[in-house]
């Protein structure tokens, strides 16, 4: 168990939908990084926050939205799914803001139908 | 851009020999390197860095090996045990964000 708890498991739902995934990182960590891992691919960068701020942003589509809250949890809300949004989505938390001890929980599979 | 690259999308070794995985970089300003392993349905782990003011770093059976001139890093697994089979990504940090290559499956065979 590497602390980084992400719900739910797997998810399963149909074009056109909107999911939240939700993610609490480590203790301690403040900040909470999202990458996704579409198929055969490297995981990408998506966006990440840092005690309730953005800090960084990569190539989120404008359909994605995440935010964390006061008690450090973050959701990544995914809208007006495509059959392409079928992914891996892993969450990753860090105490400050690089990425010495980066940890990363075990994702959350989404499969659009 | 791929940015990091891991043109062995899988590699199959024999218990006990060397398993020898390869990345490759173009954007110099990259200045440290990651390797995570991967196991199913887990997360990626931390297995073993450089910083590109060294060409290899050693950490029990794993040495990463780095050839700036090159823009080319290496992990050499050494004896490769069954328990290696996993996925392996290189990676670089760029401020708090990290380039992931694709990926490389490593089967070791008992």
């Amino acid at each position: 168990d590497s602390g980084v708890t992400q719900t739910p498991k797997h998810l399963i739902t149909a074009t056109g939908q909107r999911v939240t995934l939700r993610c609490s990182p480590r203790s301690g960590d403040l900040s909470v990084y999202w990458y996704q891992q579409s198929l055969d691919q490297g995981l990408q960068f998506l966006i990440q926050y840092y005690n309730g701020e953005e800090r960084a942003k990569g190539n989120i589509l404008e359909r994605f939205s995440a935010q964390q809250f006061p008690d450090l949890h973050s959701e990544l809300n995914l809208s007006s799914l495509e059959l392409g949004d079928s992914a891996l989505y892993f969450c990753a938390s860090s105490v400050g803001q690089g990425t010495y001890g980066y940890t990363f929980g075990s994702g959350t599979r989404l499969t659009v139908v | 851009d791929q940015q990091v690259k891991q043109n062995s999308p899988s590699l199959s070794v024999q218990e006990g020999r060397i398993s020898i995985l390869n990345c490759d970089y173009t954007n110099s300003m990259f200045d440290y390197f990651l390797w995570y392993k991967k196991y199913p349905a887990e997360g990626p782990t931390f297995l073993i860095s450089i910083s590109s003011i060294k060409d290899k770093n050693e950490d029990g059976r794993f040495t990463v090996f780095l050839n700036k001139s090159a823009k080319h890093l290496s992990l050499h697994i050494v004896p490769s045990q069954p328990g290696d089979s996993a996925v392996y990504f290189c990676a670089a940090p760029t401020g708090s964000r990290l380039t992931f290559g694709e990926g490389t499956q490593l089967t070791v065979n008992p």
